[in-house]
């Protein structure tokens, strides 16, 4: 199974900042990578696919970049609508895994 | 409009089962990658299974020959049935629909509760 790791578990920020989560794959999986959203109570939210592409809908603060092993998602400037825990996703190849979860906390 | 509507969730015991349904509207479940995703209260996301439009299924590990994905074409529903139920199976469990690449899901259901306890 691909092992997806998230780094860090826990970021703390204030609105207006410019925060990066970075997602690390243990192989390559070709960009197959997204990236959601989840508030609490929640289904998660689709911010990013195929690693670079923004779901509809979304902000363009956010943004995601990356290939092969390792990604990242940036925010480019925090708004208080974003605080939620983030998770990136592999669908490279089954099993589908998910990373940890980086929770975004108000500082 | 594409919305996901789950039910079926509930209280049960070890060694038990359920059928979780999710009712699709807005577009067809049968031409699409349809999966179901769950969460263990306090955790992460876990994938669960995926059915192709096709009709082939794949499951994780953790479920394999106790869950059954499936789907009712003239009712636009997607299945999970669940067997041989334990506590480590308690989640929400939520369907979920992908873009044109399995499996990148850009819709979600609300979720169902399955708590296993006795």
């Amino acid at each position: 199974d691909i092992q997806m790791t998230q780094s860090p578990s826990t970021l703390s920020a204030s609105v207006g900042d410019r925060v990066t989560i970075t997602c690390r794959a243990s192989q390559s999986i070709n960009n197959w990578l997204a990236w959601y959203q989840q508030k609490p109570g929640k289904a998660p939210k689709l911010l990013i696919y195929k690693a670079s592409s923004l779901e509809s809908g979304v902000p363009s603060r956010f943004s995601g970049s990356g290939s092969g092993t390792e990604f990242t998602l940036t925010i480019s400037s925090l708004q208080p609508d974003d605080f939620a825990t983030f998770y990136c996703q592999q669908y490279n190849s089954y099993p589908v895994t998910f990373g940890q979860g980086t929770k975004l906390e108000i500082k | 409009e594409v919305q996901l509507v789950e039910s079926g969730g509930g209280l049960v015991h070890p060694g038990g089962s359920l059928r979780l349904s999710c009712a699709a509207s807005g577009f067809t479940v049968s031409s699409n990658f349809m999966s179901w995703v769950r969460q263990a209260p306090g955790k992460g996301l876990e994938w669960v299974a995926v059915i192709y439009s096709g009709g082939d299924t794949y499951y994780a590990d953790s479920v394999k020959g106790r869950f059954t994905i499936s789907r009712d074409n003239l009712k636009n529903t997607l299945f999970l049935q669940v067997n041989r139920l334990n506590p480590e199976d308690t989640a929400v469990y939520y369907c979920a629909r992908s873009g044109q690449q399995c499996c990148d899901y850009h819709y979600w259901g609300q979720g169902t509760l399955v708590t296993v306890s006795s």
